[in-house]
């Protein structure tokens, strides 16, 4: 079955650049997202990319996708303290958008 | 646009007891989906709708859950016979699709928390 997983935990400095990675198993999979979910809130979409890219860059967002190691990153460069979240990666077939999101990776920005 | 609304976004009931969520989805969004959320996991699919009728439903959703999407718009979530298993974050999502779905992007609320005693 598929499967997405994520590290649990990642602290970074302010003004640093965070990375978050993600790792899944299914080969089919055509688009990949990443959701943030701040305390108490819904899942907000920041970006996604489609199966046959590799790189996308959307402001301080760069998503990385290694589709041979089916390896999915996300890159926030200068890192604040309101980018502090759980982020998760998620990955769907692109048919109807039932995702299978990893377990997410809690972002601890410090001062 | 007010988002997907959700109410309540609390509700804690007595094991056995049966709840009842609403999502109020992104007006005119065709799609709504329920998925449900436990402590340190990601959202896991139960079901979605392509306007009134009910397409897929997840192995999750056993008997005692149903859920309803009488006139296309805002959709319920029940849960009968509750058990300590159900507690979790309910969360529904909305899209909108023409034909064939390729990029969608879901909308979601920002859940019910359900707590079973």
């Amino acid at each position: 079955g598929e499967d997405v997983e994520q590290s649990l935990f990642l602290s970074v400095r302010e003004g640093d650049s965070s990375v978050i990675n993600c790792t899944y198993t299914d080969s089919s999979s055509t688009y990949l997202y990443w959701y943030k979910q701040e305390p108490g809130a819904g899942l907000q979409l920041l970006t996604y990319i489609f199966s046959n890219m590799d790189m996308k860059q959307d402001q301080r967002l760069t998503v990385l996708l290694n589709k041979k190691d089916k390896h999915l990153s996300l890159r926030i460069a200068d890192t604040q303290t309101g980018d502090s979240a759980i982020y998760f990666c998620a990955e769907g077939t692109g048919t109807a958008s039932k995702l299978t999101f990893g377990t997410g990776t809690r972002l601890q920005v410090t001062l | 646009d007010t988002g997907v609304s959700q109410d309540p976004r609390h509700k804690i009931t007595k094991r056995g007891q049966n709840v009842t969520f609403r999502c109020d989805p992104i007006s005119e969004h065709n799609r709504l989906y329920w998925y449900r959320q436990t402590l340190g996991q990601g959202p896991e699919f139960l079901t979605y709708f392509q306007n009134e009728a009910q397409l897929e439903k997840s192995r999750l959703l056993s008997d005692r859950f149903s859920a309803e999407r009488p006139k296309g718009s805002f959709s319920t979530l029940e849960i009968q016979r509750t058990e300590q298993g159900d507690s979790a974050m309910y969360l529904c999502a909305s899209s909108f699709v023409i034909g064939a779905a390729g990029n969608e992007k879901l909308f979601f609320g920002s859940g019910t928390q359900l707590s079973v005693l």
